[in-house]
């Protein structure tokens, strides 16, 4: 069965720093991939996809993520945090035959001014 | 601006009341889901939907009922409410991609 896991719990940075969120998935083929992200009492936002090609992804409010088959991660970088960015971010895969999504706890970001 | 509303935000509800959580969605997409989400346990699939007149139990559907009556609205239906039900519910919507984009979510807390 397909699964992931952020080994990371919480995570606490500086503003101005750089972030990487850590993802690990386990499947035998290759996995659609997503990243989300949860504010603060408020829905959960579409912050990037991975389908297939390009390893480097571009999502929103400048974040990115790479996938690699070799290491079986698909990690959530930023060049440099906003205390905004603040949130709960949740790497999650389709499941291949019903498309269910499957959510895990997600990594709680702390952004410290 | 395609979205997925919910309603109520907030909803108080008593001990074996029915209550129903609707959901809109302006993204002209087949699939919906609905989730809810509790500390220690991530968001759990309830019920989901391909099209209009279809439901589908996901993973944790007892004690809920689901009505997709159009494209565009997907309720959740709780006949008997329960405190173990109290939680805060999502509705998404999806299309053929995968992705799922969601609604801003609906406290429930039954006494």
């Amino acid at each position: 069965a397909q699964s992931v896991t952020q080994p990371d719990a919480r995570v606490t940075v500086s503003e101005g720093a750089s972030l990487q969120l850590r993802c690990k998935y386990s499947y035998s083929g290759t996995p659609y991939l997503f990243w989300y992200v949860q504010y603060p009492r408020q829905g959960l936002q579409l912050l990037l996809k991975y389908y297939s090609g390009d390893p480097v992804v571009q999502g929103v409010n400048g974040f990115e993520a790479e996938f690699s088959k070799s290491n079986s991660s698909f990690h959530l970088r930023k060049a440099s945090v906003h205390w905004s960015d603040s949130a709960v971010y949740f790497c999650v895969p389709i499941t291949g035959n019903t498309g269910k999504l499957i959510f895990g706890l997600g990594t709680t970001l702390q952004v410290q001014p | 601006e395609a979205a997925v509303t919910q309603s109520p935000r907030n909803k108080v509800a008593v001990t074996g009341g029915k209550v129903t959580l609707s959901c809109n969605q302006t993204n002209n997409h087949n699939n919906m889901y609905w989730y809810r989400q509790d500390t220690g346990h991530g968001l759990r699939l309830i019920h989901y939907s391909y099209g209009a007149g279809s439901t589908e139990k996901g993973d944790i559907p007892d004690g809920y009922k689901a009505s997709r009556p159009s494209q565009e609205n997907f309720s959740l239906i709780l006949e008997l409410a329960t405190p173990s039900q109290t939680s805060v519910y999502f509705c998404a919507s999806g299309g053929g991609a995968g992705e799922q984009y969601f609604g801003p979510g609906t406290r429930l807390t039954v006494l």
